[in-house]
């Protein structure tokens, strides 16, 4: 299996902040990759794909970018409704793997 | 605007099996380019893939390894359905379990609400 691995597990950041996540791959990914965001007891919703395309609907202060092993989720501007917890998953190839979440929270 | 409706028992008791429901509306089951899945959520797990089932002039089934011995994943074309099935299970198997569709067999787009299922005697 592909493993993908997130960082940070947590960060706290203030509004108006720019917040970056990054999510690496134990294999090239080529840019098979989305992001998702999961508010606590909601499924998770799809944000990003195909690294950094912008999901119909997604306000544009979410953005992707990577290719290969290395992804980077930007929240450019941190607004109080992004409190959530935020997930990489590749696929590139089966069984889809996630990674294992970055929570986000306000200072 | 594609719904996702998952029904299911919340318990279920070990070596049992597992059995989920999710009632697709503004899709369809059969259609060509979707797919449609399963995936669970625990703390000791976090999000965990478990299979797809999809039609391209017959069905197909792609498997986790770690479950692929003991699940089954179909669907009722009548009833714009499918279903997911987890025998054998241990406490190990409670989670929160999401059904999903994939368009273009790549990224899940809309997702059911969850369900949580305790695997307990």
């Amino acid at each position: 299996d592909i493993q993908v691995t997130q960082s940070p597990s947590s960060v706290s950041a203030s509004v108006g902040d720019r917040v970056t996540i990054t999510c690496r791959a134990s294999q090239d990914l080529d840019n098979w990759v989305a992001w998702y965001q999961q508010k606590p007891g909601r499924a998770p919703t799809l944000l990003i794909y195909a690294a950094s395309r912008l999901q119909s609907g997604v306000p544009s202060r979410f953005g992707g970018s990577g290719s290969g092993t290395d992804f980077t989720l930007t929240i450019s501007s941190l607004q109080p409704e992004d409190c959530a917890t935020y997930y990489c998953q590749q696929a590139n190839s089966f069984p889809r793997t996630f990674g294992q979440g970055t929570k986000v929270e306000i200072k | 605007q594609v719904e996702l409706q998952q029904s299911g028992p919340g318990l279920v008791k070990p070596s049992q099996t597992l059995s989920l429901t999710c009632a697709i509306s503004g899709d369809s089951v059969s259609g060509d380019i979707v797919a449609w899945n399963w995936i669970r959520q625990s703390p000791s797990r976090g999000l965990e893939w478990l299979g797809r089932t999809y039609y391209r002039s017959r069905w197909y089934w792609q498997y986790a390894p770690s479950v692929t011995s003991r699940i089954v994943i179909n669907a009722d074309t009548s009833k714009n359905e499918f279903f997911l099935q987890l025998e054998s299970v241990t406490p190990e198997d409670t989670a929160v379990y999401f059904c999903a569709r994939d368009y273009g067999g790549k990224y899940l787009d809309f997702w059911g609400q969850g369900t949580l299922v305790t695997v307990s005697s």
